[in-house]
């Protein structure tokens, strides 16, 4: 068990409709990173936040967005989906800066758009 | 991003030393070198983490050469459990992510 608890841990919905993930980080860990994960592209960085601030984007679509909150846990909103959004979706979290130091990942919430 | 190289694929037999090597002849002086690994159906998992020295962990070890243009992860004894792929990532002061590439699947055969 990471400590980095995400939720849900299936989702299916159809296309056009709007969901939120939540990750909650390990206890301490300020920063949270989100990762999409598809068959044809691998671990893909989306976004990362350090203690409520967005600090780098990835390869992140206008139709999502994503946010920490004062207790540092942190929701990715994902809009308008598309059938080629169906993916693990992964969130970590570290310390800080992930220069020096190890991040923990979730287990991961897989979404399915029908 | 500094871009590192990992053959695709591996085999191993259980319980002996493996021996997964990344290139990154473009490092620079400040990056620090990670591992992770990813078994099926699961997260990403920390292994290791370096800059210039040898380090040791419970996981594994890391041995970076001399020129830092080159590391090895080794795993002193596979176990089937150890069957993932594994990732050389270099990250930066500047840089706040973990570019993952396509790392290597090993195999760990019983």
């Amino acid at each position: 068990d990471s400590g980095v608890t995400q939720t849900p841990k299936h989702l299916i919905t159809a296309t056009g409709q709007r969901v939120t993930l939540r990750c909650s980080p390990r206890s301490g860990d300020l920063s949270v990173y989100w990762y999409q994960q598809s068959l044809d592209q691998g671990l893909q960085f989306l976004i990362q936040y350090y203690n409520g601030e967005e600090r780098a984007k990835g390869n992140i679509l206008e139709r999502f967005s994503a946010q920490q909150f004062p207790d540092l846990h942190s929701e990715l909103n994902l809009s308008s989906l598309e059938l080629g959004d169906s993916a693990l979706y992964f969130c970590a979290s570290s310390v800080g800066p992930i220069m020096n130091t190890e991040a923990f990942f979730g287990q991961g919430t897989r979404l399915t758009v029908v | 991003d500094a871009k590192t190289t990992q053959p695709n694929s591996m085999e191993s037999n259980e319980e002996e030393p493996v021996h997964l090597p990344c290139n990154h002849s473009t490092i620079s002086g400040t990056d620090y070198i990670h591992w992770y690994r990813q078994l099926p159906s699961q997260g990403p998992e920390y292994v290791i983490h370096g800059l210039t020295s040898n380090v040791n962990n419970r996981m594994a070890s890391l041995a970076i050469a001399e020129d830092r243009k080159s590391s090895t992860l080794i795993l002193h004894r596979a176990t089937l459990r150890d069957a993932a792929v594994y990732y050389c990532i270099l990250t930066w002061g500047s840089n706040y992510k973990l570019t993952f590439g396509k790392g290597t699947l090993l195999t760990v055969n019983p």
